[in-house]
């Protein structure tokens, strides 16, 4: 049973435009969401987080947003940079320790 | 120190074997944590450990059995596995409730 949800397992854009990343979630229970960005070889770093009592968050050039009522949340990088090219994972968290990750989506920023 | 260091990066197991994983930090993190990652699926949470004690296990087969020594070390003990346990194992570790985790960079087990 996938709580979690990233049902584009690859997207690929053109430097300098905007990423946009999706993700679902089927539990109401979570109260916390996050975005982890990995590269090969490396385990999963952590990206943007946001609480359930927020609909946007915004670092940089990352910005997560929030729809609760449609258990959606998304990703957006402006603007894509080659570096950025990497597996990105969604993730929601119940409670203080228990979280779950999406699938993952491969993100190819073009020069 | 900002990292969590994980042994062997790669491990080959009969189906008999028994051998170790190993996860360390020195952050002071007081949760840690054990995830299996098949190839194009999600990482599944197997275990946690919250301040030494185990808080969350999620029905994992008992053939992995964890053992948290310390507050700085943890353990994946491996015994009897299947082929289909093949898999990258990660291990984190967090202050409570912290906003993120620190991952390692896995151990990719293969059991022939």
């Amino acid at each position: 049973d996938q709580q979690v949800k990233q049902n584009s397992p690859s997207l690929s854009v053109q430097e300098g435009r905007i990423s946009i990343l999706n993700c679902d979630y089927t539990n109401s229970m979570f109260d916390y969401f996050l975005w982890y960005k990995k590269y090969p070889a490396e385990g999963p770093t952590f990206l943007i987080s946001i609480s359930s009592i927020k609909d946007k968050n915004e670092d940089g050039r990352f910005t997560v947003f929030l729809n609760k009522s449609a258990k959606h949340l998304s990703l957006h990088i402006v603007p894509s940079q080659p570096g950025d090219s990497a597996v990105y994972f969604c993730a929601a968290r119940r409670g203080v320790n228990d979280m779950r990750f999406g699938a993952g989506t491969r993100l190819t920023v073009k020069p | 120190d900002t990292e969590v260091t994980q042994t062997p990066k790669h491990l080959v197991m009969g189906m008999t074997n028994k051998k170790s994983l190993k996860c360390e930090q020195h952050m002071g993190h007081r949760a840690m944590y054990w995830y299996k990652q098949k190839a194009k699926k999600p990482p599944e949470l197997m275990f946690v450990y919250s301040y030494e004690k185990l808080s969350i296990n999620e029905s994992v087969p008992s053939r992995f059995s964890p053992e948290c020594p310390n507050s700085s070390l943890l353990n994946l003990h491996l015994h009897a596995l299947q082929p289909e346990d093949s898999a990258l194992y990660l291990c984190a570790s967090s202050h409570e409730g912290s906003d993120g985790y620190t991952f390692g960079s896995g151990t990719r087990l293969t059991v022939v």
